[in-house]
């Protein structure tokens, strides 16, 4: 692996039903971030993890959990989904949490509730 | 409330410059991202300013001028493949990003 991978690419999925869209990293990156890209919007922040074993909330975190049980994994958990969570995905992650480096970010997913 | 304003879509022509505005309302400031974003792709990174002044990087140099919250993203001799979404990024005080909604370049022959 090579930088931050998402899984899976694409999902289409029922309303009500729970998924769970997969992050790895491989660059040792303390912080990591999820995010939901809809049209005509910028990206919106839905939680964060600062360093692993920690997370926090972003700008939109209703509806969705994360975990971070080490440093390369960090999966945004859909419990029960809803149409309105119909977005792109994008995970990325930063060296240092709180400060100015640049976030890379995953190829994201592409979900469809319906 | 923070914001961040940039034009939706611009069309420039391959060989020309293109200049992309950005202005940004924040709450304090710890620097200003340019990204950008192909069509289906993830973003990625351009340029970072915090200090006023302008930024060269190859064809592509940043602007920032922060008494005005005010920042540009200059494009010189255009390529086919610089058609993308050019995304303004702030940095407020707690290091939290206000993302743009992005700036769509439609670069044509």
């Amino acid at each position: 692996i090579a930088g931050i991978t998402q899984a899976p690419t694409s999902q289409i999925l029922a309303a009500g039903r729970r998924m769970t869209l997969r992050c790895t990293q491989d660059m040792r990156h303390n912080a990591m971030y999820w995010y939901r890209q809809d049209l005509g919007l910028g990206l919106r922040l839905i939680h964060y993890s600062n360093t692993a074993g920690t997370t926090g909330k972003g700008e939109v975190p209703d509806g969705y959990s994360v975990s971070r049980a080490n440093t390369d994994d960090f999966p945004l958990t859909l419990a029960s989904a809803v149409p309105s969570q119909t977005s792109v995905y994008f995970c990325a992650s930063s060296p240092v949490a709180g400060s100015t480096d640049t976030q890379y970010f995953g190829p994201g997913t592409r979900l469809t509730v319906l | 409330g923070q914001n961040i304003d940039q034009p939706t879509e611009m069309t420039a022509t391959e060989g020309a410059i293109v200049q992309i505005n950005c202005t940004y309302q924040t709450s304090g400031f710890n620097g200003l991202f340019w990204y950008q974003q192909h069509a289906g792709e993830a973003p990625t990174f351009l340029s970072y300013n915090v200090l006023d002044g302008l930024e060269e990087k190859g064809r592509f140099s940043s602007f920032l001028s922060r008494s005005k919250g005010y920042s540009y993203l200059l494009l010189k001799e255009l390529q086919m493949k610089d058609s993308a979404s050019y995304l303004c990024v702030a940095k407020d005080s707690n290091y939290q990003l206000i993302w743009g909604a992005g700036t769509k370049l439609i670069i044509k022959p």
